[in-house]
C-alpha cells in the first residue's frame, strides 16, 4: 500500500516570489507520482507526472517536480508565481506494475496575494 | 475533444433518499474510476471499471454504494439509504488502459457536489 503526506495545508506567498510545495510518499514498491491542481469548484487537472526516466519533470504552468528516491520526496515548485495560481495541490502515488489505487495527499491550498 | 462530463453537476436529497450519479468518460479510455472528495480532504479510490467489469471495489465505504457500467463507457454510481456522512463530491476519471506507462494518467471531471440533509 502507498501513503502521501503532505505537511502544509497552507502556503501563503507574494506574487511573483517563488514557491515550493512538499510531498513525501511511502510505498514498499516502486511508483508513479503526480501533482494534481484543482481550482474552486472545478475538477483535478494534471500539472505534471514521473513514471520513469529523468527526476526533474516539467508540467503546465511553469511547475516543475523533482523525484528524490532515497527521501521519497516529489517536491513541486515554481521560480514566480502568479495569482492565477491561487489553488488547491494535489500529490499523489500509485504503484507501478498492473493496476494500483491512486492514492492522494490531504492537499495544500496555495495563496498567491498582490 | 470533451473531457470528461458529470451529471448532475449539484444533488440535494434527504436522508434515506436514492441518489444516481452519472459519468461520461473520455471517448476511447477503457478505464474508469470513481473518487470521494470529502471537504478538506483528498480525494479517496471507491472503484475501478476496466471495460463492464468493477477490477477493484476495494474502496466502496459500504453495501449502500454500488456502481455500474453495463456498456463499457458510461457509469452510475447508485447509492441507497443515504446518509447525512455520505455529502461529498464525488469524482469521476477516466483513462486510456489500466496497464502501466502514459496510459496511467487518469482524467478528471468536474464532480457532483452531493448535500444529504
Amino acid at each position: 500500500a502507498q501513503s502521501v503526506t503532505q505537511l502544509d495545508s497552507q502556503v501563503p506567498v507574494f506574487e511573483e516570489a517563488p514557491v515550493e510545495l512538499r510531498c513525501n510518499y511511502s510505498s514498499s514498491v516502486s511508483v508513479y507520482l503526480f501533482w494534481y491542481v484543482q481550482y474552486p469548484n472545478q475538477g483535478l487537472q494534471l500539472l505534471l507526472k514521473y513514471l520513469s526516466g529523468s527526476t526533474l519533470v516539467k508540467g503546465i504552468n511553469g511547475f516543475e517536480a523533482e523525484f528524490n528516491k532515497s527521501q521519497t520526496s516529489f517536491h513541486l515548485r515554481k521560480p514566480s508565481v502568479h495569482i492565477s495560481d491561487t489553488a488547491e495541490y494535489f500529490c499523489a502515488v500509485k504503484g507501478n506494475t498492473g493496476f494500483q489505487k491512486l492514492v492522494f495527499g490531504t492537499g495544500t491550498r496555495l495563496l498567491v496575494s498582490p | 475533444g470533451a473531457g470528461v462530463s458529470q451529471t448532475p453537476s449539484n444533488k440535494v436529497t434527504e436522508k434515506g433518499k436514492y441518489v444516481e450519479l452519472r459519468c461520461d468518460p473520455i471517448s476511447g479510455h477503457t478505464a474508469l474510476y470513481w473518487y470521494r472528495q470529502s471537504l478538506g480532504q483528498g480525494p479517496e479510490f471507491l472503484i475501478y471499471f476496466q471495460g463492464t467489469g468493477a477490477a477493484d471495489d476495494s474502496g466502496l465505504p459500504n453495501d449502500r454504494f454500488f456502481a455500474v457500467r453495463p456498456e463499457g463507457s458510461v457509469s452510475t454510481l447508485k447509492i441507497q439509504r443515504t446518509e447525512r456522512g455520505d455529502s461529498a463530491v464525488y469524482l469521476c476519471a477516466s483513462s486510456l488502459g489500466g496497464g502501466s506507462g502514459r496510459q496511467e494518467t487518469q482524467y478528471f471531471g468536474p464532480g457532483t457536489r452531493l448535500l444529504v440533509l
